[in-house]
């Protein structure tokens, strides 16, 4: 299996602070990478895929990118409904694997 | 826009089996590939399987000697049977599509707890 692994685990920012989220595969997936956002006690919710693509609805906030094994995830400005926890996932092999996941908490 | 909408038993005894089902609505069924999703605190996110259009299962190698994910296209309902439960199993499980050629999830389904506790 492709091992995703996110880093960091969690990070603590302001309102309005920049973001960067690093994700890296075990082995090259190409830009078959994509970012979720997940909620407490809610499914998560595509933002990106294809490395760096929104989904239709998503802030140009964010930004991904990235390619072969490491891949980041940007917030360009922090807003309050942004604290969450995000998830990479690798869409190139199966079995498809997700990273453990990134928390952005309020500083 | 496509929702989906889960539910099955949440609370099971060791040895028994886990059932879930998932209803589509809106979209096309035959567009997407549907799968099941796990969730746990420690393990995190395990794609635990999918069926495509034409009805072809792929499952994840750790769980694959117990699971069965079936649709049924005449009702756009897809369905996960996970055998001989376990409390490693406990966990919140989604349902969720991708559409052909992407791989990536959504939509999903609201999620369902299920803890398995003698």
């Amino acid at each position: 299996d492709i091992q995703m692994t996110q880093s960091p685990s969690s990070v603590s920012a302001f309102v309005g602070d920049r973001v960067t989220i690093t994700c890296r595969a075990s082995r090259s997936i190409s830009n078959w990478l994509a970012w979720y956002q997940q909620k407490p006690g809610k499914a998560p919710k595509l933002l990106i895929y294809a490395t760096s693509t929104l989904q239709s609805g998503v802030p140009s906030r964010f930004s991904g990118g990235g390619s072969d094994t490491d891949f980041t995830l940007t917030i360009s400005s922090l807003q309050p409904e942004d604290f969450a926890t995000y998830f990479c996932q690798q869409a190139h092999t199966l079995p498809w694997t997700f990273g453990q996941g990134t928390k952005v908490e309020v500083k | 826009q496509v929702q989906l909408q889960q539910w099955g038993a949440g609370l099971l005894k060791p040895s028994e089996t886990l059932s879930l089902t998932c209803a589509v609505y809106g979209g096309s069924f035959s567009d997407y590939y549907w799968s099941w999703v796990r969730q746990t605190p420690g393990q995190g996110l395990e794609w635990i399987g999918e069926v495509n259009h034409s009805g072809t299962t792929t499952y994840n190698p750790s769980l694959q000697s117990r699971v069965i994910i079936s649709e049924d296209t005449s009702t756009n309902q897809f369905s996960l049977k996970l055998m001989s439960v376990t409390a490693a199993d406990t966990a919140l499980y989604f349902c969720a599509g991708a559409t052909t050629g992407g791989n990536w999830f959504d939509p999903w389904g609201q999620g369902t707890l299920v803890t398995v506790s003698s």
